[in-house]
């Protein structure tokens, strides 16, 4: 069936550094694509998505970028913060339909 | 303004029993939306309401669970007969309406099944 997964399950960068966190999505007719940080004992935190008409979108310090071709989203954090650190998970929204099909998650670990 | 809440943020219960879980959308938000997240996964869809009414139940895992949504604004999602499989974190998203997609999501409930 259709997926949505991460590459990597765990991320570990040096505050100040750049942070790519990568995804993998399996149905092209997804539309649009969405990613959430979520902290420990908290709720998914939405952080910026992103249209399939599109390639590319800049947040505060985020960017995702969207590669149809090989069916690829990444979420790119510059000067990575401690509190950065959480579990991101991409998640994407199917043909215009209404629920989420989220990834597994990468846990980011900012070390100081 | 207000986020979305839920209620109780921490339930624990006995094989068998029922339980019931309250969603408070944020005011407005015409969608909403319910997830299950057992540790350390995604998160898993299980019911989608526009308005009061459920045009997708596609994610109920069985007949035990159910959800309901009055005046277009709170939500209850029951589990009936509860097994230590329900154990999770249930959490719940609001949207503006139909064709806003950002699902905007409350804390959670953690559920415990003894």
């Amino acid at each position: 069936g259709e997926s949505v997964g991460l590459h990597l399950p765990t991320l570990s960068v040096q505050e100040g550094d750049n942070s790519i966190i990568n995804c993998a999505y399996s149905n092209s007719a997804s539309d649009y694509f969405i990613w959430y940080k979520q902290e420990s004992g908290k709720g998914p935190q939405f952080i910026i998505d992103i249209r399939s008409n599109m390639d590319k979108r800049q947040g505060q310090r985020v960017t995702v970028l969207l590669n149809k071709t090989v069916k690829h989203l990444s979420l790119q954090i510059a000067a990575t913060q401690p509190g950065d650190s959480a579990v991101y998970f991409c998640a994407e929204n199917s043909g215009g339909g209404n629920k989420l099909t989220f990834g597994t998650g990468t846990q980011l670990k900012v070390e100081l | 303004g207000a986020g979305v809440s839920q209620s109780p943020s921490n339930k624990v219960t006995e094989k068998g029993k029922d339980v019931e879980l309250r969603c408070d959308p944020i005011s407005g938000h015409t969608a909403l939306y319910w997830y299950r997240q057992s540790l350390g996964q995604g998160l898993e869809f299980l019911i989608y309401f526009q308005g009061n009414s459920a045009p997708d139940k596609s994610g109920l895992p069985s007949d035990r669970f159910s959800a309901e949504r009055t005046g277009g604004s709170v939500s209850t999602l029951t589990i009936q007969r509860t097994q230590q499989e329900d154990s999770a974190v249930y959490l719940c998203a609001s949207s503006l309406d139909r064709g806003a997609d950002t699902q905007y999501f409350g804390p959670g409930t953690r559920l415990t099944v003894l």
